[in-house]
């Protein structure tokens, strides 16, 4: 079975600082990793999502992934961070043609001004 | 923003009462989801349902039963709540072909005194 962890369950970045969330999965077969993000008293909101082809995707409000295959990460970044980036991140994962998502536990992002 | 809603919105109830939760969708996707969210574990499937009638059990079931008499609505019944049941759920919906792309609705904030 496949399963995520989200190392850090709290992360601080100052305002205009890089943002780094960390993911990694374990899976016997090439996943689909997904990044959502929980904005207070919200649902969750798919932020970015990768299947096959290139390794980089971008995601919403200048977030992106790599799909590191040799590491099994699959770490968030945004290169300035934003008061608005003040959120829960989730990072998930499923395989092709499995209509179930598993997902880690969750990093609450804090900005500092 | 997907159409799904979720009511009540917040419920508090006794131990051993009855409660249903209900999740409706305006974009008649096939897939439908009931998630709980609790600290430290992140979201752990409920029960879930790829069609009218057709549901399936996800790893937390015990306690929860669900219901899908019609594409657009999916119910989740606690049958006698319990303390332990006191989370936030959320619903989710996903198309066919892209059961992979998951979309939340607000959530239900569920006290069980």
């Amino acid at each position: 079975a496949q399963s995520v962890t989200q190392l850090g369950s709290h992360v601080s970045v100052s305002e205009g600082a890089l943002v780094l969330l960390r993911c990694n999965y374990s899976s016997s077969v090439p996943p689909y990793l997904f990044w959502y993000v929980q904005y207070p008293n919200q649902g969750l909101q798919l932020l970015l999502k990768y299947t096959t082809g290139a390794t980089l995707v971008k995601g919403i409000n200048g977030f992106e992934a790599e799909f590191k295959k040799s590491e099994t990460s699959f770490h968030l970044t945004k290169p300035s961070a934003h008061m608005s980036d003040a959120a829960e991140y989730f990072c998930a994962v499923t395989l092709f043609g499995n209509e179930k998502l598993t997902f880690g536990t969750g990093t609450r992002l804090t900005i500092i001004p | 923003d997907a159409g799904i809603t979720q009511s009540p919105r917040h419920k508090v109830t006794e131990t051993g009462t009855p409660v249903t939760l209900r999740c409706h969708q305006t974009e008649n996707h096939r897939y439908m989801y009931w998630y709980r969210q609790d600290p430290g574990h992140g979201l752990r499937l409920i029960h879930y349902s790829y069609g009218v009638k057709d549901t399936d059990k996800g790893e937390v079931s015990d306690g929860y039963s669900v219901s899908r008499s019609k594409t657009e609505d999916f119910l989740l019944t606690l049958e006698s709540a319990t303390s332990s049941q006191t989370s936030v759920y959320f619903c989710a919906i996903s198309a066919q072909g892209r059961q992979n792309e998951q979309y939340f609705g607000p959530g239900t904030r569920l006290t069980v005194t």
